[in-house]
């Protein structure tokens, strides 16, 4: 079982739409979420992060974590052309013991694709 | 502007040959990392570093080395022993403190074999 998995795609929607993407993940563990944007041929983009559950919104995106189901969700409001790329998702745990330092996991990402 | 370099952009190996990537940042950012990304796969993290001239093993540094010798500087050697180089090479960095700092990344350095 992938410790970080989403939905490959392709996920197409109108201009205007929302777009939803998941993420799930495997370690209960797991403290705080991140979502990246890389757009082809370019390197990851931080969009935003999450830490506790419930909703963040920062602009037209919203993240959402339930911790107790272990998923974390991105929504793009009012979806643009400009928006089609792959996002990852990208998750962190808690450290193994003190002093060492858990590393980030990513998922294999969702492409996105938003049409005029 | 602060932000982290990568160079070469574009990078060719011959076979048996050893190849370095370079890694700047100027964030004054004390965790660094190296990252490969292959054809419509996530990332893997093949080495880290927390601290000048100390760094640690990812989930694929068979092949790899790195060194930390200044803050700043992170390079990344692909040795004759990493029989399937090419791939998409990202160089990332962040705070460390709580643990919760996001990372950011450099443009990255595409590595085929010639």
């Amino acid at each position: 079982q992938k410790e970080v998995e989403q939905n490959s795609g392709p996920l197409s929607v109108p201009e205007g739409a929302i777009a939803s993407l998941n993420c799930t993940y495997s370690d209960r563990g797991s403290q705080s979420f991140f979502w990246y944007r890389q757009y082809s041929g370019k390197s990851p983009e931080l969009i935003m992060f999450i830490y506790s559950n419930g909703d963040k919104e920062d602009g037209r995106f919203t993240a959402q974590l339930n911790k107790a189901s272990q998923y974390v969700s991105l929504l793009i409001r009012d979806s643009q052309p400009s928006d089609s790329a792959t996002y990852l998702c990208a998750v962190k745990a808690l450290p193994i013991s003190s002093g060492s330092a858990r590393q980030l996991t990513f998922g294999s990402g969702t492409q996105l694709t938003v049409l005029p | 502007d602060g932000g982290i370099t990568q160079s070469p952009k574009y990078l060719f190996r011959k076979e048996g040959q050893n190849v370095t990537l370079s890694c700047e940042q100027n964030l004054n950012h004390d965790a660094m990392y190296w990252y490969r990304q292959d054809p419509g796969q996530g990332l893997r993290l093949i080495y880290y570093s927390q601290i000048v001239n100390d760094f640690q093993k990812g989930d694929i540094a068979e092949g790899y080395s790195v060194s930390r010798e200044k803050k700043e500087s992170f390079p990344l050697t692909v040795t004759s022993a990493q029989k399937n180089p090419t791939a998409f090479y990202l160089c990332a960095s962040s705070d460390t403190g709580t643990g919760n700092q996001p990372q950011h990344f450099g443009d990255g350095t595409r590595l085929s074999i010639l």
